[in-house]
């Protein structure tokens, strides 16, 4: 069990590019979630997968972003035209969750966005 | 919506030394977990304890324990014996039953004096 992990661990893009973020999540957890961590700030809840299917998302997820799981395995989000508002460290975090009414969520390193 | 308050930004403790880190939220939930996390700097965020609303015991984890109290909504964690190894950011954050994500507060800041 090596953990969550994330790539890139850091990204500086100019403002109107796009990023791609990859997290992959401990082998056989069903659960996949993203937060947004700005300075000063604790994480905010963005989106989350059971398996493949994305079951909830913020209305922080504005049109620009979209996170897909298509194999039920590793997900990937993607910011298209990056504002300076999105520079934030992005935390993935994964559950397993077989019917018990509790399960931790274990989170990876994040990436952290810089745009400038 | 939820909400997690921290009115504690940073706090300082000699080593061995106790601490108390303070945590009140607002819901109209009556099932629900609280959470306190851990985030060393530049490390992963790590759980630390858990409690669950309909419990009335006060969770316990080592040298960590939580003080519950739902009617003033109020969840503080308590650090016995500090160690230099607990200096990290602490996120408390609130979990609807039934809900996936976690409604974290912004973080109180914990250095140890050697």
């Amino acid at each position: 069990d090596t953990g969550v992990s994330q790539d890139p661990r850091h990204k500086i893009t100019k403002r109107g590019q796009n990023v791609t973020f990859r997290c992959d999540p401990i082998s056989e957890h069903n659960r996949l979630y993203w937060y947004r961590q700005t300075l000063g700030q604790g994480p905010e809840f963005l989106t989350y997968f059971q398996n493949e299917a994305q079951l909830e998302k913020s209305r922080l997820l504005s049109d620009r972003f979209s996170a897909e799981r298509p194999k039920g395995s590793f997900s990937t989000l993607e910011i298209q035209r990056t504002e300076q508002g999105d520079s934030a460290m992005y935390l993935c975090a994964s559950s397993s969750v077989d019917g018990r009414a509790f399960y931790e969520q274990y989170f990876g390193p994040g990436t952290r966005l810089t745009v400038t | 919506a939820q909400t997690v308050t921290q009115s504690q930004p940073e706090m300082s403790v000699q080593e061995a030394e106790t601490v108390t880190l303070s945590c009140t939220y607002d819901t109209s939930e009556s099932d629900y977990y609280l959470f306190w996390y851990k985030q060393p700097p530049s490390r992963q965020m790590i759980l630390v304890i858990r409690q669950e609303a309909y419990k009335q015991q006060n969770a316990t984890e080592n040298r960590f324990s939580v003080n519950f109290q739902k009617a003033a909504k109020s969840f503080s964690l308590k650090i016995s014996d500090s160690q230099l190894g607990d200096a990290a950011m602490y996120f408390c954050a609130y979990r609807r039953l039934g809900a996936d994500g976690l409604t974290f507060g912004k973080g109180t800041h914990l250095i140890i004096q050697p």
